[in-house]
């Protein structure tokens, strides 16, 4: 096990609706980013989180948004839900910093349907 | 735009054989290349991983081959076993301190 745990596990929404993922990183990492994996596809970088800040961003619209929190925990925020945001969302904490590059760790992922 | 192209796409070995999965990277923006190892419904779980100041690395059953000219580098599994089965992605560094992940081989190891 990783250390880093996501909730929830499953989700179904409906088209339009909004949905809220959480993650719980690793201990003593500073850093969480979010992927999203398609059926049968790699991961794909959503955006990435440094101490509270954001401080990368895949190729992914204003919609989906983020938070980060005090003890590093951190939100995925997706609006205005469509049918291809259906996919496994993969957190992922990591150091980051001057550690960049170092170990990534993945949660379990939640698989969202959206319907 | 930085790519990451992974073969083959799938992948079938008799238990004991050999597994080999390659990558080519265009860039990377910094340099780590790590291995994952993904079972149906879990998240990608880190398995081996090199810098290429070296290029070889061996853990256990799992050899990471890297070749900075090229900018190639492959994962070598021996003595494949049933348990192996799963889906591996190799991936490069981001420009932003991200991982772009290659699209998978989905590795069979048949008893």
């Amino acid at each position: 096990e990783t250390g880093v745990t996501q909730s929830p596990t499953h989700l179904i929404k409906t088209r339009g609706q909004q949905v809220t993922l959480r993650c719980s990183s690793q201990s003593g990492h500073n850093t969480v980013s979010w992927y999203q994996q398609a059926l049968g596809q790699g991961p794909q970088f959503i955006f990435q989180y440094y101490r509270e800040e954001e401080n990368g961003r895949g190729n992914f619209p204003p919609r989906f948004s983020g938070l980060q929190f005090p003890n590093y925990s951190s939100e995925l925020n997706v609006n205005a839900l469509e049918l291809d945001d259906s996919a496994l969302y993969l957190c992922a904490s990591s150091l980051g910093g001057e550690e960049i590059g170092t170990e990534a760790f993945f949660g379990q992922g939640t698989r969202l349907t959206v319907v | 735009q930085q790519q990451v192209k992974q073969s083959p796409q799938s992948l079938i070995v008799q238990k004991g054989g050999i597994s080999i999965i390659n990558c080519a990277y265009e860039n990377t923006a910094f340099d780590y290349f790590p291995w994952y190892q993904q079972f149906p419904g879990k998240g990608p779980a880190l398995l081996i991983a090199i810098r290429p100041d070296v290029s070889e690395k061996k853990e256990g059953r799992f050899t990471i081959s890297f070749n900075k000219s090229a900018k190639q580098f492959s994962l070598h599994i021996r003595d494949s076993q049933p348990g192996d089965s799963a889906t591996y992605f190799c991936a490069t560094g981001g420009s932003q301190g991200n991982l772009i992940f290659g699209k998978g081989t989905k590795l069979s190891v048949k008893p």
